[in-house]
């Protein structure tokens, strides 16, 4: 079945840096892949989404990147804001999922911004 | 407001004493699922259910039961508790006809004593 590794699972930044949080999945099948973010005491939220016909996706301050040869795909956050510090799944949409909403999620990244 | 709600949000309990953590959602989504959280694992889905009377395992179903009598609720059930089912536990739901966008609920923290 699918696995999706997440790296790194802590990162911690100065707040105006940028972070990158990496994921690879293994079901080359796999054709959507969001990112979660969960803040303390909250349930995970859903910040961006890309689907496997797309390389690059931006909302703001945060953007995904795809490489489907490499079974590869990234969160980029820019300017970090100590409001940014929680904790990040990626998450892939296994094969024969279609629209029954199973996703796999990775193990989770703890990102602190330091004012 | 579009949500999905947890009870209760803590509970502590001694092995083998019955317990069940409710779910509900209000979006009138087909699709619910719980999941585990735990310390560099990640959410890892416990089962999960396509519709009314409809449910399935997930990854680790061992020593959990679910039920869907109803589209907006679906109960966790854990007929005899053991330590290692001390986590977070997280119910989630979505919509069938569009893209696997999860609404989660804020969580019930539960440790078995």
């Amino acid at each position: 079945g699918e696995n999706v590794e997440q790296h790194p699972s802590t990162l911690s930044v100065q707040e105006g840096d940028s972070a990158v949080i990496k994921c690879t999945y293994s079901d080359s099948a796999s054709n959507y892949f969001p990112w979660y973010k969960q803040e303390l005491g909250k349930g995970p939220q859903l910040i961006i989404d890309i689907r496997s016909n797309v390389g690059e996706k931006k909302d703001q301050r945060i953007a995904v990147t795809l490489n489907k040869t490499a079974k590869h795909f990234s969160l980029h956050i820019t300017e970090t804001q100590p409001e940014d510090s929680a904790v990040y799944f990626c998450a892939a949409s296994p094969k024969g999922s279609g629209n029954t909403g199973k996703l796999i999620f990775g193990q989770g990244t703890t990102l602190q911004v330091k004012p | 407001e579009a949500q999905v709600t947890q009870n209760p949000r803590y509970l502590i309990t001694v092995t083998g004493k019955k317990l069940t953590v409710t779910c509900s959602q209000n979006m009138n989504h087909e699709y619910m699922s719980w999941y585990r959280q735990d310390p560099g694992l990640g959410l890892r889905q416990i089962y999960y259910s396509m519709n009314v009377e409809v449910t399935d395992k997930g990854d680790v179903p061992e020593g959990y039961k679910v039920s869907r009598k109803e589209k907006r609720n679906f109960p966790l059930i854990l007929e005899s508790p053991s330590p290692n089912q001390t986590s977070l536990y997280f119910c989630a739901s979505s919509s069938t006809g569009t893209k696997n966008i999860q609404y989660f609920g804020a969580g019930t923290r539960l440790s078995v004593l």
